[in-house]
């Protein structure tokens, strides 16, 4: 049981460059969730799924896109990276019954 | 919309003392859920302790318990016998009930456990 991972664990951009981070989780949560985290700031979340095939912005959406094909994997997507997305990227699952959220290790991005 | 506030940006304590982090909320909503997370030099979010708002008696997890002030919108965390490995970022978190889980996250405190 690996709980929530997220691929990859660093990465490094050149403005304008797209790419996309990879959460999956074993648990079988109906939710995911991603989030940025800033110096100085807790988390904030940019969006989320509560289902396959269902997304919604959260507090700092633009300039993101998520896809949640299956259950298990909810997708990031950078289309054009901008120096502000410079963050760490982390990704969280949860059940509708429990209210906690489980963490992925986190994803640090920077883009120059 | 809900927000969370953690006053103390970094605190420090010796190690076998005890440590209260301060949180306070803002929110409209009667039922709701309060969270400690802990996040060490290896990034990992690990949680700490919950409360729901419905519930009066504080919430314990072996060496941190809560104080949970619902009329004053106050949520601290403290910390028994500190140990090092308490050295970290505590955030406190917020989730209103009815079927969202969207957490609103504190900024953040920063404790330091000194041998």
């Amino acid at each position: 049981n690996a709980g929530v991972t997220q691929t990859p664990k660093f990465r490094v951009l050149k403005t304008g460059q797209s790419m996309t981070l990879l959460c999956a989780q074993d648990m079988n949560h109906e939710y995911m969730y991603w989030y940025r985290q800033d110096p100085g700031m807790g988390l904030r979340l940019i969006h989320y799924s509560v289902g396959e095939g269902t997304t919604a912005k959260g507090e700092v959406p633009d300039g993101y896109n998520v896809s949640r094909l299956k259950k298990q994997n909810f997708l990031l997507g950078l289309e054009s990276a901008a120096p502000s997305q410079t963050s760490v990227y982390f990704c969280a699952s949860s059940s509708p019954i429990m209210d906690e959220q489980f963490f992925g290790p986190g994803t640090r991005l920077t883009v120059l | 919309a809900q927000t969370v506030t953690q006053s103390q940006p970094e605190m420090s304590v010796q190690e076998a003392e005890t440590v209260t982090l301060s949180c306070t909320y803002d929110t409209s909503e009667s039922n709701y859920y309060l969270f400690w997370y802990k996040q060490p030099p290896s990034r990992q979010m690990i949680l700490v302790i919950r409360q729901e708002a419905y519930k009066q008696q504080n919430a314990t997890e072996n060496r941190f318990s809560v104080n949970f002030q619902k009329a004053a919108k106050s949520f601290s965390l403290k910390i028994s016998d500190s140990q090092l490995g308490d050295t970290a970022m505590y955030f406190c978190a917020f989730v209103p009930g009815a079927g969202s889980y969207q957490l609103t996250f504190g900024k953040g405190t920063k404790l330091s456990v000194i041998p």
